[in-house]
C-alpha cells in the first residue's frame, strides 16, 4: 500500500495567492482528516470527512480556508487568499471504518512570503 | 472538552537507557483510545503504540510500552534500551468515540550517544 499521499511536499508562494493542497487517502479508508502544525499552536485539526462528507469543520480558521472531498480517493485544502500566518506544515490523515488508528501523509510544508 | 497535556517539552536520555514521557488527558467519556505518535525530523507522523481504554492491560510494542492509569487519566510512554533513532518529537493523542482526535503539544526527545 502506498500510504497517504500528499502533494506538493513543499510550497512557497506570495501573500494573496491561492494555494491548493492535495491528498489521496489510503484506499478503503472512510475518514479523512486535515491538520495544521505550527510551532506556536502544535497540531490542530482543521476538518474531517466521513465517506466524503464534511463532519466537523470547526477547526477551519476562517473563510479563506475551504476543503473538499469530491470522491473517496481525493481531497483538497484551499487557501484563498493566502497570508504569511498560514505558513505551516499541513498533514492529511486517513482512518479505515471501524478502526481507530490514523495514518498520516508526509505533510506539505507551506511558506507564504 | 477533551484536552491532552504533555508537561515535558523536552527530554533527554542516554543511549541504551530508559526514558518515560508523560501524558495526561481530560475526558468525561469512558470509551476512547489513546496513542503515541513519533515525528522524526522528516516530519512524518509515525504510530508508536495505541491503547484501548476498556483494556486494563498496558500495551507493549517491542521496546515501547505504556503505563495507562484510567482513573488518573494518565498515559505515559516508556522507551527501553533507547536508540539514536528514537530521537524525535513524541505526541500523545486521544481519540473519542466520534473519531475525532486531540493531540498534545509534544515532547522533544534527545538521545545522547
Amino acid at each position: 500500500d502506498a500510504g497517504v499521499i500528499q502533494s506538493p511536499r513543499h510550497e512557497v508562494t506570495e501573500m494573496g495567492q491561492e494555494v491548493t493542497l492535495r491528498c489521496k487517502p489510503i484506499s478503503g479508508h472512510d475518514y479523512l482528516f486535515w491538520y495544521r502544525q505550527t510551532m506556536m499552536r502544535g497540531l490542530e485539526l482543521l476538518i474531517y470527512f466521513n465517506n466524503n462528507v464534511p463532519i466537523d469543520d470547526s477547526g477551519m480558521p476562517e473563510d479563506r480556508f475551504s476543503a473538499k472531498m469530491p470522491n473517496a480517493s481525493f481531497s483538497t485544502l484551499k487557501i484563498q487568499p493566502s497570508e504569511p500566518r498560514d505558513s505551516a506544515v499541513y498533514f492529511c490523515a486517513s482512518t479505515p471504518k471501524g478502526r481507530e488508528t490514523q495514518y498520516f501523509g508526509p505533510g506539505t510544508r507551506l511558506l507564504v512570503l | 472538552a477533551q484536552t491532552v497535556t504533555q508537561s515535558q517539552p523536552e527530554m533527554s536520555v542516554q543511549e541504551a537507557e530508559t526514558v518515560t514521557l508523560s501524558c495526561t488527558y481530560d475526558t468525561s467519556e469512558s470509551d476512547y483510545y489513546l496513542f503515541w505518535y513519533k515525528q522524526p525530523p522528516s516530519r512524518q507522523m509515525i504510530l508508536v503504540i495505541r491503547q484501548e481504554a476498556y483494556k486494563q492491560q498496558n500495551a507493549t510494542e517491542n521496546r515501547f510500552s505504556v503505563n495507562f492509569q484510567k482513573a488518573a487519566k494518565s498515559f505515559s510512554l516508556k522507551i527501553s534500551d533507547s536508540q539514536l533513532g528514537d530521537a524525535a518529537m513524541y505526541f500523545c493523542a486521544y481519540r473519542r468515540a466520534g473519531n475525532q482526535f486531540y493531540f498534545g503539544t509534544g515532547t522533544s526527545l534527545t538521545v545522547i550517544p
